[in-house]
This record gives structure tokens, C-alpha cells and sequence, in this order.
């Protein structure tokens, strides 16, 4: 079946704009979750939503970045005013439940200039 | 917080031979996950390990979780090229945390060379 999907696949954006970025869960998968790896970071957890709630907002880097889900599906991830430390790989998973195994869509990779 | 580290982070390895590569997480956990990332791709799930002394195989990938010890490991059995690869080992946190995101280690690049 199909898996989890995000666009755009690439995304070059000036400083000081705003970008949304998008995932598309597998169907079905109640549980969503953004990512973003960078090479001096590494692997970092940004946010989960389980539905459409998203209980902890901690892992976000900062108050410029926001996450919404709605209908349990798509999620948008939005970084207002972009910086330049804000360019890395920003990669969504989703899980049938809550503490299930969790699967990667390709990723968007975000370069900001 | 939840800590992972893996060793080694780099590795090279002539096809045919046996390496390990070693995971020890910082905190409780019951669920810790084995990840392959081949270049300019997203991660492939390889193993999933829920219980203590748990091991699991495939192909030439052996993982296996001591959680007393906080430490998984991830075998590899004669060596091929196709295993080429960065691998993550991912910790989640203990059942009934809040948060479900993983926590990654940084990864072990593998080069495997003929």
C-alpha cells in the first residue's frame, strides 16, 4: 500500500519567509510524528499528534515553528520567518497507534538562503 | 533525558567479515528500534524490540535488546556490499511517558568494501 508521503521534496526559501511543509500518513495511522535531521544535530523529535491533539509541543526548536493536524490525516508543519540554522531534512512518520512501530516518508529537504 | 549513543560511528569492513554495532540508551525503555538510511533516502525500519533479551534476525542483521543493561546490539554476519549503509538504533520512552517521539542515536556509517 501506499506509504507516507510529504511535499514538497525539496523546498529553497529566502530568510525571514514562512514555509509549510506537509505529510500524508498512511491510512489508517492514528499517530503522526515530525522530525528534522540535520548534520550537526543529527536526528531530532519535533512533535507527535495522536488524532488530531498534539499533547507535548516541547521538541519544538522554537515559537517560529507550528504543527496542525486536522481530520487525522494530513499534517501541515509551518516555520514562520525563517532562519538559516532552520535548513535540514525535515522527515514526518506515522504508526497504526500510539508506541507502534513507526514508518518514514521521504522527507522534505529545507534550504534556506 | 533520554540519552543514546552508538559505537562505533564510523565503519569500514571488508566483505565476508563479522562486526557489531553497539547501542546503549540512558533511561528506561521497552522499546528500542533498529533504522537503515542508505544516501539521499529516508529510513527503512529494520528490527523492532519490545521486551527484555528480545532477538530478532534477518538476512545477515542479527539485533538483540538487554534492557537491564540498556544495550542493544546489531550483528553483522558476512558482510556485503548492499550492506552498505548509516544504521540508527532509536529508543522511545518508557510505556506511559508522555511523549512517544524516538530518540536516535547518531548513527554508524558502514562501508563495506569488496
Amino acid at each position: 500500500g501506499a506509504g507516507v508521503s510529504q511535499s514538497p521534496s525539496n523546498k529553497v526559501t529566502e530568510k525571514g519567509k514562512d514555509v509549510e511543509l506537509r505529510c500524508d500518513p498512511i491510512s489508517g495511522h492514528t499517530a503522526l510524528y515530525w522530525y528534522r535531521q540535520s548534520l550537526g544535530q543529527g536526528l531530532e523529535f519535533l512533535i507527535y499528534f495522536q488524532g488530531n491533539s498534539a499533547p507535548d509541543k516541547s521538541g519544538l526548536p522554537s515559537d517560529r515553528f507550528s504543527a496542525e493536524r486536522t481530520g487525522g490525516s494530513v499534517s501541515t508543519l509551518t516555520i514562520q520567518r525563517t532562519q538559516q540554522e532552520d535548513s535540514a531534512v525535515y522527515l514526518c512518520a506515522s504508526s497504526l497507534a500510539f508506541q507502534s512501530e513507526q514508518y518514514f516518508g521521504p522527507g522534505t529537504r529545507l534550504t534556506v538562503t | 533525558e533520554l540519552k543514546v549513543e552508538q559505537n562505533p560511528l564510523f565503519l569500514s569492513m571488508q566483505e565476508g567479515k563479522n562486526y557489531t554495532i553497539y547501542c546503549n540508551y540512558s533511561t528506561t525503555s521497552d522499546r528500542l528500534y533498529w533504522y537503515r538510511q542508505d544516501p539521499g533516502k529516508s529510513l527503512e525500519s529494520l528490527f523492532v524490540l519490545l521486551s527484555n533479551g528480545a532477538v530478532k534476525q534477518e538476512g545477515r542483521l542479527m539485533a538483540s535488546l538487554d534492557t537491564k543493561a540498556r544495550l542493544s546490539t546489531l550483528h553483522i554476519t558476512a558482510a556485503v556490499h548492499d550492506l552498505s549503509a548509516t544504521y540508527f538504533c532509536a529508543v522511545a520512552p518508557y510505556s506511559g511517558g508522555g511523549a512517544d517521539g524516538l530518540t536516535f542515536g547518531k548513527g554508524t556509517h558502514l562501508i563495506i568494501q569488496p
